[in-house]
């Protein structure tokens, strides 16, 4: 049983590109998380979002930032016009259901130069 | 006041020694707490979770849990090189979805 599969592992993109992330959650779980994680801070709470569905986005930034998770396929996290403070690892976690413990994926370390 | 606080370390302790991991919450009514252990470039892997005040061992972990306190602790028995990670404490939010409020991190270093 595979584990939550992020890609890509590293990602480099400069100043005002755009910047996709993809997260496969695990088997049988449809419940998938956001997180960021900056250098020297906790990881911080971005979005929630069930298939198609997005239930929670308190923590994600107004602006460039989208998220989804369609019927099918991975569950995007999506950096529009990207800036140097962006800069940091983005987690995947999966549940399979909202009470369940999370799992998470290797993460994608995001760089702007 | 973070809402979730930890000593940065690096905590460092000799090979078969205990080390004491310690947090606070500032969120009187949290009820779900847990601990995840995180190597350098690595995701976070859950370790421990604890619901009601005392203690919960699984293994050579214990977590201690004290909510009249707001405090948090993990307790690692015969410390192996192989724990030297960072840990990192996490408090539900709500007593819904899981959206985790972490703590920085405290750097253990276990030498042999």
């Amino acid at each position: 049983n595979a584990g939550v599969m992020q890609n890509p592992r590293h990602l480099v993109r400069r100043r005002g590109q755009e910047a996709r992330l993809r997260c496969s959650p695990m088997k049988g779980h449809s419940h998938v998380y956001w997180y960021r994680q900056l250098p020297e801070e906790g990881l911080k709470f971005m979005v929630y979002l069930q298939k198609e569905n997005i239930i929670d986005e308190s923590g994600m930034p107004k602006e460039r930032f989208s998220a989804e998770f369609p019927k099918e396929g991975p569950s995007i996290l999506r950096i529009q016009q990207v800036v140097r403070g962006d800069s940091a690892a983005y987690f995947c976690a999966s549940s399979p259901d909202r009470n369940e413990k999370l799992f998470f994926g290797s993460g994608t370390q995001l760089s702007v130069l | 006041q973070k809402e979730v606080e930890q000593n940065s370390g690096p905590l460092s302790v000799p090979e078969g020694a205990i080390a004491s991991l310690n947090c606070t919450y500032s969120d009187r009514g949290s009820q779900s707490f847990f601990w995840y252990r995180q190597y350098s470039g690595k995701s976070p892997e859950l370790i421990m979770s604890i619901y009601s005040n005392g203690d919960k061992e699984d293994g050579r972990f214990t977590a201690q849990l004290n909510k009249a306190s707001q405090y948090v602790s993990l307790l690692i028995r015969d410390s192996q090189p192989s724990d030297s990670a960072t840990y990192l404490c996490a408090v539900k939010q709500g007593t819904g979805f899981q959206k985790l409020v972490f703590g920085t991190g405290t750097r253990l270093l276990v030498s042999p």
